[in-house]
């Protein structure tokens, strides 16, 4: 079994202050994270992805994340927030054994003020 | 490259009618999903396909139907429409590279049952 809880639903931050979105997951077998992004009215797409290789992921636009094993977590940081990083963020977990399936987290909406 | 294409984009429909949510893509991906996106709930899988001919359900698969006669093609059908099928539905193709290819997500269909 798996499963991801991102932490904040909501998270407001100034332009130019750090990002933080939390995310915990749970998995049977080692498994493989992402992080997407929903800009409104819009698909899915990929900031980082995490396969068992350096814990520490850089992605897209500035974005990186950290696989802590111990902690369960793979949190999604940004040193400097962006007026367009405004957004909703999605956790996935998958893994050997789950199939093709993968485990969506709720959504974190980031809100981003001048 | 288009990518994932949906079509309609948005939709209307009253209780007990049928419809069919198109999706194509055009990189030869073996693997492709549907999924419905509600506030606060995140993406649910709704049904699978692993290459043509193959289909498999997904976490919430009650009251949709699918086939995959080409790789290209995986439409979605609503055989009677219900105002609980009220959402967001993506389409997402996948590579080869299993588990730890990233999905490639439509710009979604909006669709309201009254």
């Amino acid at each position: 079994a798996q499963s991801v809880t991102q932490l904040d639903s909501h998270v407001s931050v100034s332009e130019g202050t750090p990002v933080l979105l939390r995310c915990n997951y749970s998995s049977s077998y080692s498994p493989s994270l992402f992080w997407y992004v929903q800009h409104p009215n819009k698909g899915l797409q990929l900031l980082l992805k995490y396969t068992s290789a350096a814990t520490l992921v850089k992605g897209i636009n500035g974005f990186e994340a950290e696989f802590k094993k111990s902690e369960t977590s793979f949190h999604l940081t940004k040193p400097s927030a962006h007026m367009s990083d405004a957004a909703e963020y999605f956790c996935v977990v998958t893994s050997q054994g789950s199939g093709y399936a993968l485990n969506f987290g709720k959504g974190t909406s980031l809100l981003v003020t001048p | 490259n288009a990518g994932v294409t949906q079509t309609p984009k948005f939709q209307v429909l009253k209780t007990g009618q049928s419809m069919t949510l198109q999706c194509a893509q055009d990189m030869n991906h073996e693997y492709m999903s549907w999924y419905r996106q509600d506030p606060g709930m995140g993406l649910r899988l709704i049904h699978y396909s692993v290459g043509a001919g193959i289909t498999d359900q997904g976490e919430v698969p009650n009251g949709y139907n699918v086939s995959r006669s080409t790789t290209e093609d995986f439409p979605l059908r609503l055989l009677s429409a219900a105002p609980s099928q009220t959402s967001v539905y993506f389409c997402a193709s996948r590579g080869t590279g299993g588990l730890n290819s990233p999905l490639h997500f439509g710009n979604g269909t909006r669709l309201t049952v009254t």
